[in-house]
């Protein structure tokens, strides 16, 4: 059930792009985006919604392919700040009005000047 | 207003005693979840409330382990007889999901850290 997440590491010079990729062989109703910086507490980025539209914020945006059950965070002319860990977390209906949010292992991204 | 709080910050405890953690979450969220993060790894769902009750306790790893919610607002979690294999972040989160509709994000709070010895 565990959402499996692509790549593990990325490592990228300050301005460029990079693509971290989720995907999940249940159906899902949504999917969510998080980041983690070392020490801290996730901090929310997006949601995606079955049947949605793609999502940004600032350069981040991301997708979601209900067909493939696949979710792509995209990141642009990405900057220091966004070096981290990128979690992504499928959310499923699991009966009895609850909803259980599974999180991937995470993409550490690395940002270098 | 206030974010989501977690009490202690750091606990140390020997093996076989018991532990309770305690989350606030922020006032006029329902949904309150507890996650269990170990060293370097993913986010575990242990356990999920909509108000006072759990209808997901899937999450939980052993009988040693409950949580409960009282007046839709505080919530702890126990460990009991802890063992070294417990040792991790404890991280809550809430959100004003309300059970049906749409999605919300979930406001994390900064954890506990339970080390067993």
């Amino acid at each position: 059930q565990q959402p499996v997440q692509s790549p593990q590491a990325v490592i990228l010079r300050e301005g460029e792009d990079a693509v971290i990729n989720c995907s999940s062989s249940k159906a899902l109703y949504s999917v969510h985006w998080y980041r983690q910086k070392h020490g801290e507490a996730p901090v929310f980025l997006m949601i995606l919604l079955k049947g949605g539209e793609q999502k940004g914020h600032d350069k981040i945006s991301a997708s979601f392919n209900e067909k493939k059950q696949q979710s792509s965070l995209y990141l642009t002319a990405s900057q220091l700040s966004y070096s981290g860990t990128y979690f992504c977390g499928t959310e499923r209906y699991s009966g009895a009005g609850s909803y259980q949010l599974t999180f991937g292992k995470g993409t550490k991204l690395s940002v270098i000047p | 207003g206030a974010g989501v709080s977690q009490s202690p910050s750091n606990k140390v405890t020997e093996k076989g005693k018991d532990v309770e953690l305690r989350c606030d979450p922020i006032s006029g969220h329902t949904a309150l979840y507890w996650y269990r993060q170990s060293l370097g790894q993913g986010l575990e769902f242990l356990i999920y409330f909509q108000g006072n009750s759990a209808p997901d306790k899937s999450g939980l790893p052993s009988d040693r382990f409950s949580a409960e919610r009282t007046g839709g607002s505080v919530s702890t979690l126990t460990i009991q007889r802890t063992q070294q294999e417990d040792s991790a972040v404890y991280l809550c989160a809430s959100s004003l999901r309300t059970g049906q509709g749409a999605s919300y994000e979930q406001y994390f709070g900064p954890g506990t850290r339970l080390t067993v010895t």
